[in-house]
């Protein structure tokens, strides 16, 4: 079985800054997809990244990067720039097929004026 | 584009009724995923369809059932209604399973069993 580990329940950030969320997972597939959703206060599950694990480039979307490390089974999202609007809860996903997802726990992340 | 639909967004049961939470997606995807979030947690896989006529469960089936006789439409069916059914229930669809493809989610139904 799959397991993901958000181990920051809460964080915040000062806005235009840099703030970083960690996600640890477990698995012994060798092939599978890692994604970071944003669930704002209206809760719609928003995408924000997503990263192939037989690619080590690590992906980036506009001010959302990962680190991922697949060998340490790491997965951490960066977001530079921070804007209020980024104020949300964000989760960490594991994907192998269409019956098999795993979500994290969730970080709830506040950006402050 | 109205993309994935659900209704209704709320709703409180009594103990041991049923209800039915209806799914729609016009986007024409073949994948279709019921979740549950629980207060405080990540969503939970309870039944997905890889299209018309195919469903399969997932890792939190109990006290839940489905049907897929369109594309379009994926309704998750509450039998006897219980306390731990209390949370929230997305559905969402997607054009493969693979993680190259993004899945869309509908906005939610809060279910309260009382």
């Amino acid at each position: 079985a799959q397991t993901v580990t958000q181990s920051q329940p809460e964080m915040s950030v000062q806005e235009a800054e840099t703030v970083t969320l960690s996600c640890t997972y477990d698995t012994s597939e060798s092939n599978y997809y890692l994604f970071w959703y944003k669930q704002p206060p209206s809760r719609q599950m928003i995408l924000v990244i997503r990263q192939e694990a037989y690619k080590q480039q690590n992906a980036t979307e506009n001010r959302f990067s990962v680190n991922f490390q697949k060998a340490a089974k790491s997965f951490s999202l960066k977001i530079s720039d921070s804007q209020l609007g980024d104020t949300a809860m964000y989760f960490c996903a594991f994907l192998v097929n269409a019956g098999k997802s795993t979500f994290g726990d969730g970080t709830t992340l506040t950006v402050k004026p | 584009n109205a993309g994935v639909t659900q209704t209704p967004k709320f709703r409180i049961l009594k103990i041991g009724q049923s209800m039915t939470l209806q799914c729609t997606q016009d986007m024409n995807h073949n994948y279709m995923y019921w979740y549950r979030q629980d207060p405080g947690m990540g969503l939970k896989l309870i039944y997905y369809s890889v299209g018309a006529g195919i469903t399969d469960k997932g890792e939190v089936p109990n006290g839940y059932n489905v049907s897929r006789s369109t594309t379009e439409d994926f309704p998750l069916r509450l039998e006897l209604a219980a306390p731990s059914q209390t949370s929230v229930y997305f559905c969402a669809s997607s054009y493969s399973m693979g993680g190259n493809t993004e899945a869309f989610f509908g906005q939610g139904t809060r279910l309260t069993v009382v």
